[in-house]
């Protein structure tokens, strides 16, 4: 049981570059979302979805899309990176009844964008 | 909206020893779920104590428990027989049955072990 995963660890891109955050949890959890965290301050909700097929923005959506073809998979994708978007970036996963709804982390991409 | 404040940046305590970090929050909701993440420089967000607010008993996971107070909203978590692992940022987090399943954070404290 590999938890939640992330793929890749770092990646530097330039300004207008795009590219895709991959994330993979195989807890068979309906909930998945992405986080961004920023020095000095907690993480921040991008997109999430509660099943595949359904997402929907969190608080800071402008700038990323995401897909839920599968429930194993959320990949989050950067159309045109801007600086503004360089962070740590953070999958979590999660069931969504029964008593059971902590948030598993994966072990976060960090992102610098020049 | 709800908010969680953290008002220690940072807190140290000798090995052994126990200290507590701070955790306020705002909502006008009954039921939610609080949570204390340990965030260490490998960046991994790991999950310490969690506590449904309906539930009067504090929750405990060995050294960690924590100090639920509903009305006066705070949640505090107390680390015992501080050990050299337990240095990294600490984060509280909220989480409201209305809400879109977000986790609302702090900004954290950075707990420092002094051997």
């Amino acid at each position: 049981n590999a938890g939640v995963t992330q793929t890749p660890k770092f990646q530097v891109l330039k300004t207008g570059q795009s590219m895709t955050l991959q994330c993979a949890q195989d807890m068979n959890h309906e909930y998945m979302s992405w986080y961004r965290q920023d020095p000095g301050m907690g993480l921040r909700l991008i997109h999430y979805s509660v099943g595949a097929g359904i997402t929907d923005q969190g608080e800071v959506p402008n700038g990323y899309n995401v897909s839920r073809s599968t429930t194993e998979d959320f990949p989050l994708r950067l159309l045109s990176a801007a600086p503004s978007q360089t962070s740590v970036y953070f999958c979590a996963s999660s069931l969504l009844a029964g008593g059971r709804e902590t948030q598993y982390f994966g072990p976060g991409t960090r992102l610098l964008v020049l | 909206a709800q908010t969680v404040t953290q008002s220690q940046p940072e807190m140290s305590v000798q090995e052994a020893e126990t200290v507590t970090l701070s955790c306020t929050y705002d909502t006008s909701e009954s039921d939610y779920y609080l949570f204390w993440y340990k965030q260490p420089p490998s960046r991994q967000m790991i999950l310490v104590i969690r506590q449904e607010a309906y539930k009067q008993q504090n929750a405990t996971e060995n050294r960690f428990s924590v100090n639920f107070q509903k009305a006066a909203k705070s949640f505090s978590l107390k680390i015992s027989d501080s050990q050299l692992g337990d240095a990294a940022m600490y984060f509280c987090a909220y989480r409201g049955m209305d809400s879109n399943y977000q986790l609302i954070w702090g900004a954290g404290t950075k707990l420092i072990i002094k051997p």
